[in-house]
């Protein structure tokens, strides 16, 4: 596709359930980032991946969240046993090495 | 983590005013600079890389200072639908990704 898209744009979940978001990057784009935004705050960085591999994942928050990458191009971001503070929108990037990203439109997660 | 700072804000300006936000990183080893755009409740949309010479994009002027360690972005004659979140981003090595600033929220005002 012409630019990065992701799955579900929007996601209500119980809390103590799974979700796993996608990822689709721009076609030929190494790098993928996930992020995280509550409302009025600043990016939080979760993981980064180069290819297949997470160099960088240094900011994924407890061991409930996990990401993969396969063939270097589709990502998905797991969240086991949802919180009520997972609640967020999530948004995935892809880029060129040591270029600027491009966004997609995010996935904005409720937990009730 | 390396931090990347800037003054969150708000920045009101009146239309047609100019304006412009620095911000400042820790590594002097950085490679790379941008500027992105964030509306309230979208995405960051890339606004403009830094390059070493600064560099212009109609209204808007990206510098870079590496003695200093700091970006600026410059806004001329603003306009209503300047009014966003700038971010700034810097990237340290080939091998590490964005990092983003918190963001310095801009009012520009009729």
């Amino acid at each position: 596709g012409a630019g990065v898209s992701q799955s579900p744009s929007n996601k209500v979940t119980e809390k103590g359930k799974d979700v796993e978001l996608r990822c689709d990057p721009i076609s030929g784009h190494t790098a993928l980032y996930w992020y995280r935004q509550s409302l009025g705050q600043g990016l939080e960085f979760l993981i980064y991946f180069q290819g297949n591999s997470a160099p960088d994942k240094s900011g994924l928050p407890s061991d409930r969240f996990s990401a993969e990458r396969t063939g270097g191009s589709v990502s998905t971001l797991t969240i086991q046993r949802t919180q009520q503070e997972d609640s967020a929108v999530y948004l995935c990037a892809s880029s060129e090495i040591g270029l600027g990203a491009f966004f997609g439109q995010g996935t904005r997660l409720t937990v009730v | 983590r390396k931090e990347v700072e800037q003054d969150p804000g708000p920045f009101n300006v009146p239309e047609g005013a100019t304006v412009a936000f620095n911000c400042t990183y820790s590594n002097s080893a950085s490679q790379s600079f941008f500027w992105y755009r964030q509306d309230c409740r979208k995405e960051p949309k890339l606004l403009m890389s830094v390059y070493s010479s600064g560099n212009e994009d109609g209204r808007f002027t990206a510098q870079l200072n590496r003695a200093s360690q700091y970006i600026s972005l410059l806004i001329r004659d603003s306009k209503l639908s300047d009014s966003a979140t700038y971010l700034c981003v810097v990237i340290y090595s080939g091998n590490t990704p964005l990092v983003f600033g918190k963001g310095t929220r801009l009012s520009v005002i009729a």
